[in-house]
């Protein structure tokens, strides 16, 4: 299992750009979320989704847009790139099944808006 | 508005001590508390707590939820340098979350 893969590492946009930052995991979760995390303040959760079809809002979906029509991939969407949305992006997907719980988060995306 | 505040913010312990790490949480409809924890790169998941007074354990890890205290605190007993992190509290309200800023824990060899 290659877990939660996240594509890419490292972007830099300019003010304005759109981009999609990808996420796909290969463990059948049904759950993915997408963070961002900044200096001093901890994760905030951008948007998340429970299952292939559904989505929803987290604490700050502002400027971002997701999707998801399998549930393998969980693209986020930039639409225009502003400098407050600098910061380190980490996508996750987690499970209940088997009575436990499990989550998994991949390695981040950092993205620096100029 | 939810809130989830952990304290303290950062710890300088030597090898050997035990520590205890706190959050304190105001989330509306609550259904759990999770525990991470974040050393140079992503999170890594150590429990989720649902039942009040019902201790999770893992090694040296243990952790345990008090639903009257709003209150959650982690426990690492005979601290290795290995420990040292960011450890990570959020509280779930339905399926959004809602993250402390995170404890700072240094183990000093």
């Amino acid at each position: 299992n290659a877990g939660v893969t996240q594509t890419p590492k490292f972007q830099v946009l300019k003010t304005g750009q759109s981009m999609t930052l990808q996420c796909a995991q290969d463990m059948n979760h049904e759950y993915m979320s997408w963070y961002r995390q900044d200096p001093g303040m901890g994760l905030r959760l951008i948007h998340y989704s429970v299952g292939a079809g559904i989505t929803d809002q987290g604490e700050v979906p502002n400027g971002y847009n997701v999707s998801r029509s399998t549930t393998e991939d969980f693209p986020l969407r930039l639409l225009s790139a502003a400098p407050s949305q600098t910061s380190v992006y980490f996508c996750a997907s987690s499970s209940t099944s088997g009575g436990g719980y499990t989550q998994y988060f991949g390695p981040g995306t950092r993205l620096t808006v100029l | 508005e939810d809130k989830v505040v952990q304290s303290p913010l950062s710890l300088v312990v030597h090898e050997g001590d035990t520590v205890t790490l706190n959050c304190s949480y105001e989330v509306t409809n609550f259904r759990s508390l999770l525990w991470y924890k974040q050393e140079k790169k992503a999170p890594t998941f150590l429990f989720m707590l649902t039942s009040s007074g019902i201790e999770k354990k893992s090694g040296r890890l243990s952790s345990i939820l008090d639903k009257k205290e709003l209150s959650s605190i982690l426990n690492i007993t005979a601290t290795q340098t290995g420990d040292s992190a960011i450890y990570l509290c959020a509280g779930t309200p339905n399926n959004d979350m809602r993250f402390g800023a995170g404890t700072r824990l240094t183990v000093k060899p």
